[in-house]
């Protein structure tokens, strides 16, 4: 089945400096990916959907400057946490939609859990 | 707009009894709505989904989940728990507008956390 494989799965990082994390889907064009952060013991929020060739949405709240995704490829697209600060830990969730129609399913990674010291 | 209530953050059951998960939902278009379920630090696994179909929806892993549009809700149930289903548990509804609906952006809930006791 399809798969979608999220690297690393888990980082430590000091404040100030900046984390990228990728998201690739093994076995199929993406054109669409979507990032979430995860709190502990809550839910997943969007923060923004990731358009292959395109800029990509951010959900309202969500620093453009500091989370900066690039989907350079129907394969990849990457969340680069920049001047990371401790507030910045989470875990952080990648989802790519299969290329075609708007009823493609989604796909998960197994997501980075993200440690700013 | 679209959201999700799930009703319990945390349920506990023995192994061997059934399980319900409850999900309410509210939409201002014909929804489709998904329950998925994520084991410690892993990703997320969609356990079935409702798209306009049948309102009663079987799922991997024994689990199903009634569509009931008077009740604006989409329960999970599974009648027998076993130590394996200890997760975390989504209800998800799509924000999609129709006709195209299906999954675009996906609104989750705040998530239950089943225990399974032996």
């Amino acid at each position: 089945g399809a798969v979608v494989s999220q690297h690393p799965s888990r980082v430590i990082c000091k404040s100030g400096t900046s984390v990228k994390i990728e998201c690739r889907s093994l076995d199929f064009q993406a054109t669409t990916m979507f990032w979430y952060r995860q709190f502990p013991k809550q839910s997943l929020m969007l923060m923004a959907t990731s358009n292959e060739g395109s800029k990509a949405t951010y959900e309202q709240g969500v620093e453009k400057d500091k989370f900066l995704i690039n989907h350079a490829s129907l394969t990849l697209s990457t969340l680069t946490v920049t001047s990371a600060h401790p507030e910045d830990s989470s875990f952080y969730i990648c989802s790519a939609r299969k290329g075609g129609t708007d009823n493609s399913p989604l796909h998960f990674g197994n997501g980075t859990r993200l440690t700013v010291t | 707009a679209q959201s999700v209530t799930q009703l319990d953050s945390h349920v506990s059951v023995s192994e061997g009894t059934p399980v319900l998960l409850r999900c309410n939902y509210s939409s201002s278009y014909s929804p489709s709505l998904f329950w998925y379920v994520q084991h410690p630090n892993k990703g997320l696994q969609l356990l079935l989904k409702y798209t306009s179909a049948a309102t009663l929806v079987k799922g991997i892993n024994g689990f199903e989940a009634e569509f009931k549009k008077s009740e604006t809700s989409f329960h999970l149930t599974k009648p027998s728990a076993h130590m394996s289903d200890a997760a975390e548990y989504f209800c998800v509804v799509s924000d999609g507008l129709p006709p195209s609906g299906g999954y675009n952006k996906l609104i989750f809930g705040a998530g239950t956390r089943l225990a399974v006791h032996p």
